[in-house]
């Protein structure tokens, strides 16, 4: 099994609202993604999780929150969004945090925010 | 840094005719090069992979890619284009953390 689940398909919220992302992988990787993508461009690359420990942050506003509960499920809580900040969302994961590894990526959450 | 350039954001082939996408990269180290494929409204999937165990590689659906040291290039290849194919494609490059071309957008007509 090579699936990468995520819910919900789609999500339109207000710029007050709160609400989460969830990303789930049954395959026992260890690392584990969040990407941003915006139409006609390639996906931008937010945090990345190596065994439950948030190792990389690029930089992305606080109003962006990821959490890693367990080795299989990683969330992303947004609160005070931007209209800017609707895109499509893709978590993704893979064996481990080296470079080596392939990444696989489920099929997103197009956010909307209003 | 690492990096990957795409080169042509869209490519039109006719149905049968062999796909040539191109990608060069830029690496001080040896490189790991992917490539990904993304149908409409959906996730990235894995084409293929080098990992310096063969220069030619070969993926799903028919594709490959061969690994050019001396030109820097890793292009992807399909001898006989199908009308699934048609899709948007990005090379990537794995490093600290894994760098996405700007993507290349294959039309394939009838």
């Amino acid at each position: 099994d090579t699936e990468v689940t995520q819910t919900p398909k789609h999500l339109v919220m207000g710029m007050t609202n709160k609400k989460s992302l969830k990303c789930e992988q049954h395959m026992g990787h260890r690392a584990m993604y969040w990407y941003k993508q915006k139409a006609k461009k390639p996906p931008e690359l937010m945090f990345v999780y190596s065994y439950e420990k948030l190792s990389i942050n690029e930089s992305v506003p606080s109003r962006f929150s990821p959490e890693c509960p367990n080795s299989s499920l990683l969330n992303l809580h947004l609160h005070a969004l931007q209209p800017e900040d609707s895109a499509l969302y893709l978590c993704a994961s893979s064996q481990g945090a080296l470079s080596s590894y392939e990444q696989y990526f489920g099929p997103g959450t197009r956010l909307t925010v209003t | 840094a690492q990096s990957v350039t795409q080169l042509g954001s869209h490519v039109s082939v006719s149905e049968g005719a062999l796909v040539l996408l191109r990608c060069n990269y830029s690496s001080s180290v040896p490189p790991y090069l992917f490539w990904y494929v993304q149908y409409p409204n959906q996730g990235l999937q894995l084409l293929l992979k080098y990992t310096s165990a063969a220069t030619l590689v070969k993926g799903i659906n028919g594709f490959e890619a061969e690994f050019k040291k001396s030109e820097t290039s890793f292009h992807l290849t399909k001898p006989s284009a199908h009308m699934s194919d048609a899709a948007e494609y990005f090379c990537a490059v794995s490093g600290q953390d894994m760098r996405f071309g700007a993507g290349t957008r294959l039309t394939v007509k009838p």
